[in-house]
């Protein structure tokens, strides 16, 4: 399977313990995405790298949030102290951008359930 | 506050029938916009896009059409399938600004009665 690939598929975890997702995009694609879905919405955008640089971060990410992509290839995205509130579906994406172009395409994604 | 507005939230299609959505936006250094296909549980999927120099782009059943002056976009589902029950999401993008994040409609959960 060449796609983006992410893990774990899903995660539950107590209220104020750390979780830690990883994504594998795909391998020629120099830009990496994460994105943030509850339920009945859109995805919303957390994070870019180009390569290992990160270069956009969302107000949405707190500092509890850190999202790295050593070497420029799989990233992670580390959440502390998580809260109800991060339950969701996190979803990774990648792209390569030479093509002007932002055809991005999206892993199966992390669903986390914080009880 | 959301920078791309779809309608309706939900639709309901017969077999063979065409599903149309509609997304608006209003911001415009846009000028890339993708439309997005999830099922349950998985992540969304490319499904077709088009860049504003193009009022029609079609790919195979799907169909999106374009109106730079209304800043409006949609997709059409014709000839929709049973397959076809998804949530298909809209989405923008401002490429030539090197800003490469997508901003997504909220969806529509289209479904196809056989």
């Amino acid at each position: 399977d060449t796609g983006v690939s992410q893990d774990p598929r899903h995660k539950i975890t107590k209220r104020g313990q750390n979780v830690t997702f990883r994504c594998d995009p795909i391998s020629e694609h120099n830009r990496l995405y994460w994105y943030r879905q509850t339920l009945g919405q859109g995805p919303e955008f957390l994070t870019y790298f180009q390569n290992e640089a990160q270069l956009e971060k969302s107000r949405l990410l707190s500092d509890r949030f850190s999202a790295e992509r050593p070497k420029g290839s799989f990233s992670t995205l580390e959440i502390q102290r998580t809260e109800q509130g991060d339950s969701a579906m996190y979803l990774c994406a990648s792209s390569f951008g030479d093509r002007g172009g932002v055809e991005a395409f999206f892993g199966q994604g992390t669903r986390l359930t914080v009880v | 506050q959301q920078q791309v507005k779809q309608s309706p939230q939900s639709l309901i299609v017969q077999k063979g029938g065409i599903s149309i959505i509609n997304c608006a936006y209003e911001n415009t250094a846009f000028d890339y916009f993708p439309w997005y296909q999830q099922f349950p549980g998985k992540g969304p999927a490319l499904l077709i896009a088009i860049r504003p120099d193009v009022s029609e782009k079609k790919e195979g059943r799907f169909t999106i059409s374009f109106n730079k002056s209304a800043k409006q976009f949609s997709l059409h589902i014709m000839d929709s399938q049973p397959g076809d029950s998804a949530t298909y999401f809209c989405a923008a993008s401002k490429g030539r600004s090197n800003d490469y994040k997508l901003s997504f409609g909220a969806g529509t959960t289209v479904t196809v009665r056989a």
